[in-house]
């Protein structure tokens, strides 16, 4: 089944600097990458995603890139503030009608003023 | 427009009691998962349903849980006989089906076995 590991287990940063994480997946098959915002005490929030057909993505201050060949995607944050402080998750899925997505482990960002 | 609604959002059994565990979709959502998060780790997929049918179990452990998602109503995580080791957040997602679509999550409930 797939697998995806996720690097850096936590990650801080000065606020307005860059921050990424990089993820990498198992199974050739998966064309589906979204990724997650957990606040404390709170439920995933979805953040960007990526289609396996698309090279890279941008919203505002987040992007993610996918690369096929390689089997990894990095989700990418610019000028970085105190409220992007939270786990982030990135996950992998064979889209289809349905699906089960197979998350990292996440990775906790600290973002200092 | 309301979320994904679940409740409760923080439960206490003793040891061999039932927990249950109620989502609601959000609205136009036909499809239900559910995730388990242990502290300090990712979410572990669960089970899938949609009305009235568990398309799949295949993370589910084979005792003590169950899962159903009836005609009417919620979509109900029930875990009999609880143990320490049942302490986690369960999430519950949906989604409206069809591809690509990233679920919505709702806010958890927090399990807690004394």
């Amino acid at each position: 089944g797939e697998n995806v590991e996720q690097h850096p287990s936590t990650l801080s940063v000065q606020e307005g600097d860059s921050a990424v994480i990089k993820c990498t997946y198992s199974d050739s098959a998966s064309n589906y990458f979204p990724w997650y915002k957990q606040e404390l005490g709170k439920g995933p929030q979805l953040i960007i995603d990526i289609r396996s057909n698309v090279g890279e993505k941008k919203d505002q201050r987040i992007a993610v890139t996918l690369n096929k060949t390689a089997k990894h995607f990095s989700l990418h944050i610019t000028e970085t503030q105190p409220e992007d402080s939270a786990v982030y998750f990135c996950a992998a899925s064979k889209a289809n009608y349905g699906q089960n997505f197979v998350f990292g482990p996440g990775t906790r960002l600290s973002v200092l003023p | 427009n309301a979320g994904v609604m679940q409740n409760p959002r923080h439960l206490v059994r003793r040891r061999g009691q039932e927990a249950r565990l109620r989502c609601s979709p959000m609205k136009g959502h036909s499809h239900v998962y559910w995730y388990r998060q242990l502290p300090e780790e990712g979410l572990k997929f669960m089970v899938y349903l949609q009305k009235e049918n568990i398309i799949d179990e295949s993370g589910m452990p084979k005792e003590r849980f169950s899962a159903e998602f009836p005609k009417e109503g919620p979509s109900i995580l029930r875990i009999q006989q609880v143990v320490r080791g049942d302490s986690a957040a369960y999430f519950c997602a949906s989604s409206p089906g069809g591809t690509f679509y990233g679920y919505t999550f709702g806010s958890g409930t927090r399990l807690t076995v004394v």
